[in-house]
């Protein structure tokens, strides 16, 4: 089976800075990758994901993703971090045909 | 709004009873999923549809537990003799049904469950 394991539980950055949320991959084929952000007692809103191609994705709200092979990482990056960037965010995979395994989460707070 | 919807957003029930949730996928979206998020969990992949028919259901979903979607269109989960330990989030997410590498799952607000 195919897993994402988001090794920090809590991310704590200044407004302004920047962001980074971590997220490994396990993945037997070809990984097909995706972040998604919640905000509290709502459900999730995508951010972007990784299918193929370059190994830099831009999302939505200014936040991009690296993908690297070699570190089977696909973190997440804000350049500058907003106090609105605040909320917990999830790393998923493709598991089997078409549903997602979903990390533990990170809850990001951005201090002004 | 055109995205998914899900009803009712909570609801409390005492053990025991019987529950139904709704969930509405984004028009045209021919593939419709639940999941289910405890606190301090990521979602869990419960069961997924393909326009009306069930495709894979997770062992998560026990025999308590029935999803349906008879028209390809909204679907129900409901959860009969409900337990305290399925108290969560139900989360309902849709997609367009287009190959593998371009889905992009889209996801209701979701329904949290108390069960007293």
């Amino acid at each position: 089976a195919q897993s994402v394991a988001q090794p920090e539980d809590q991310v704590n950055v200044a407004e302004g800075n920047p962001l980074t949320v971590k997220c490994t991959y396990s993945v037997s084929g070809n990984p097909y990758l995706f972040w998604y952000v919640q905000y509290p007692n709502r459900g999730l809103q995508f951010l972007l994901k990784y299918i193929t191609g370059d190994n830099l994705v831009k999302g939505s709200y200014g936040f991009e993703a690296e993908f690297n092979k070699s570190q089977t990482s696909f973190h997440l990056k804000k350049p500058s971090a907003l106090v609105s960037d605040s909320a917990l965010y999830f790393c998923a995979v493709r598991d089997g045909d078409y549903k997602l395994s979903f990390g533990a989460g990170t809850t990001v707070t951005v201090r002004a | 709004d055109t995205g998914v919807s899900q009803d009712p957003r909570h609801k409390i029930t005492k053990r025991g009873q019987n529950v139904t949730f709704r969930c509405d996928p984004i028009s045209e979206h021919n593939r419709l999923y639940w999941y289910r998020q405890t606190l301090g969990q990521g979602p869990e992949f419960l069961t997924y549809f393909q326009n009306e028919a069930q495709l894979e259901k997770s062992r998560l979903l026990s025999d308590r537990f029935s999803a349906e979607r008879p028209k390809g269109s909204f679907s129900t989960l409901e959860i009969q003799r409900t337990e305290q330990g399925d108290s969560a989030m139900y989360l309902c997410a849709s997609s367009s049904g287009l190959a593998k590498y371009q889905e992009t799952q889209y996801f209701g607000p979701g329904t949290r469950l108390l069960v007293l």
